[in-house]
């Protein structure tokens, strides 16, 4: 199936460990993201990358670094947990990283922090 | 479940009824707006998009009306089914392809 797939589905974890989160698409996108979706439902984007290269990084703490080792992979490894880092965490994808592309999300990692 | 204690706005609409869903976006210089539909434990999925130089696009069952004037966006849907119960949420580009997600709609269909 051509699509946008992550793992885990689900993640529990303690706080302070050190955890990843892998995301792959096989559309032949150019652009990948990484979004945090909060209790509330609302979505925020943190990072994009274009062809391997990082083009968005929002206000994330550092302790949240994206790795794209080729332009079909994103992952997000998550440094020193904390209880507030407990979100569903999605990677999309686009085709090229212009304005007006529609992005294809993946279904998703629930992270929970105990 | 994930949307236990969540208060979204909600619209509850009888099966084969019209749904309406408004959002209102900040930036007026974001030129292309997307709908996008996430049910209960999946991603979002797109429904729907329109660039700024068109103020209404019909899809299947689903039509887009953008008032740039005074900044907003809805999303109708015709013959509304159960298939269609999930959060409805807007989204404009910003540039770089920086999506900004509105507040999430919950569509309930009652059958």
């Amino acid at each position: 199936d051509t699509a946008v797939s992550q793992t885990p589905k689900y993640l529990v974890t303690q706080m302070g460990n050190d955890k990843s989160i892998k995301c792959e698409q096989n559309l032949g996108h150019d652009t990948m993201y990484w979004y945090k979706q909060d209790s509330k439902k609302f979505l925020k984007i943190m990072f994009s990358y274009n062809n391997k290269e990082l083009i968005i990084n929002e206000t994330v703490p550092n302790r949240f670094s994206p790795k794209s080792p080729d332009k079909a992979h994103l992952n997000l490894h998550i440094n020193s947990l904390e209880l507030g880092d407990s979100a569903v965490y999605f990677c999309a994808s686009s085709p090229r990283a212009v304005r007006q592309e529609t992005q294809y999300f993946g279904p998703g990692t629930r992270l929970l922090v105990l | 479940g994930e949307s236990v204690g969540l208060h979204l706005p909600t619209l509850s609409v009888q099966e084969g009824d019209n749904s309406i869903i408004n959002c209102a976006y900040s930036n007026s210089a974001s030129d292309y707006f997307i709908w996008y539909k996430q049910e209960s434990g999946k991603g979002p999925q797109f429904i729907i998009d329109i660039r700024s130089n068109m103020d209404k696009r019909q899809g299947q069952r689903v039509t887009v009306l953008l008032n740039k004037t005074v900044k907003h966006l809805s999303l109708q849907i015709a013959a509304t089914q159960p298939g269609d119960s999930a959060v409805y949420f807007c989204a404009e580009n910003r540039g770089n392809n920086r999506l900004a997600f509105g507040k999430g709609n919950q569509v309930v269909v009652i059958p």
